[in-house]
């Protein structure tokens, strides 16, 4: 079956670091894939998505390239603030099919 | 406009009882999905209602489980004769349209079963 596989946590980093988590994916076809956040208190949030391969979705500062022939879509930012303390969690959705197929989740630290 | 709400927040319940979570989409949001979240995981699948008809429920654990949407709008989870297994987050999440627009989601209701 479908299934999301992401780096495990948590990762803690200092402010301006490079961030990259890893999300790999198994799925037949061509899934969407999403980077959904969940803020301190707060309920899921769409961060990005892709729908096609070689597509790269991009939000607040955060980019994620949808890489067909890895099966990946790792997220990255070039420089983390305090405020991107969060869970990030990796998705897909199959073609022609409604729900999302979550991975773990990695839970994001970043210190001042 | 409101996002998505869930009712109650948080819920305490005693192994056997039965429990009723509430969901309140956005307005005008066809697609409603339940999702259920054990504590350090992603949220896992239990159901999705076009309108007011559950086209898929596949994700259900059991038949203690059942999710109904009446009149389109809102949805309620019903979990029978919960168990400890049962505790968890459980999600709520509407959609626009039918197939693969973006899913918002509700702040959860946190079940704790003794």
């Amino acid at each position: 079956g479908d299934s999301v596989t992401q780096m495990e946590g948590p990762v803690t980093l200092s402010e301006e670091a490079f961030l990259t988590i890893n999300c790999t994916y198994t799925a037949t076809g061509y899934p969407s894939l999403f980077w959904y956040v969940q803020y301190p208190g707060e309920g899921l949030q769409l961060l990005l998505k892709a729908t096609k391969a070689d597509d790269k979705g991009s939000n607040k500062g955060f980019e994620a390239t949808y890489r067909k022939e890895t099966t990946s879509f790792h997220l990255e930012k070039g420089s983390v603030q305090v405020s991107d303390s969060a869970v990030y969690f990796c998705a897909l959705s199959r073609q022609g099919a409604q729900k999302l197929v979550f991975g773990q989740g990695t839970r994001l630290t970043i210190n001042p | 406009g409101a996002g998505v709400s869930q009712s109650p927040r948080y819920k305490v319940a005693k192994r056997g009882q039965d429990v009723a979570l509430r969901c309140d989409p956005i307005s005008g949001h066809v697609s409603l999905f339940w999702y259920q979240q054990a504590l350090g995981q992603g949220p896992e699948f239990l159901t999705y209602f076009q309108n007011e008809a559950q086209l898929d429920k596949s994700g259900l654990p059991s038949d203690r489980f059942f999710a109904e949407r009446p009149e389109g709008s809102v949805s309620t989870l019903k979990i029978q004769r919960t168990q400890q297994e049962d505790s968890a987050v459980y999600l709520c999440a509407s959609s626009l349209k039918r197939v693969q627009e973006t899913q918002y989601f509700g702040p959860g209701t946190r079940l704790l079963v003794l």
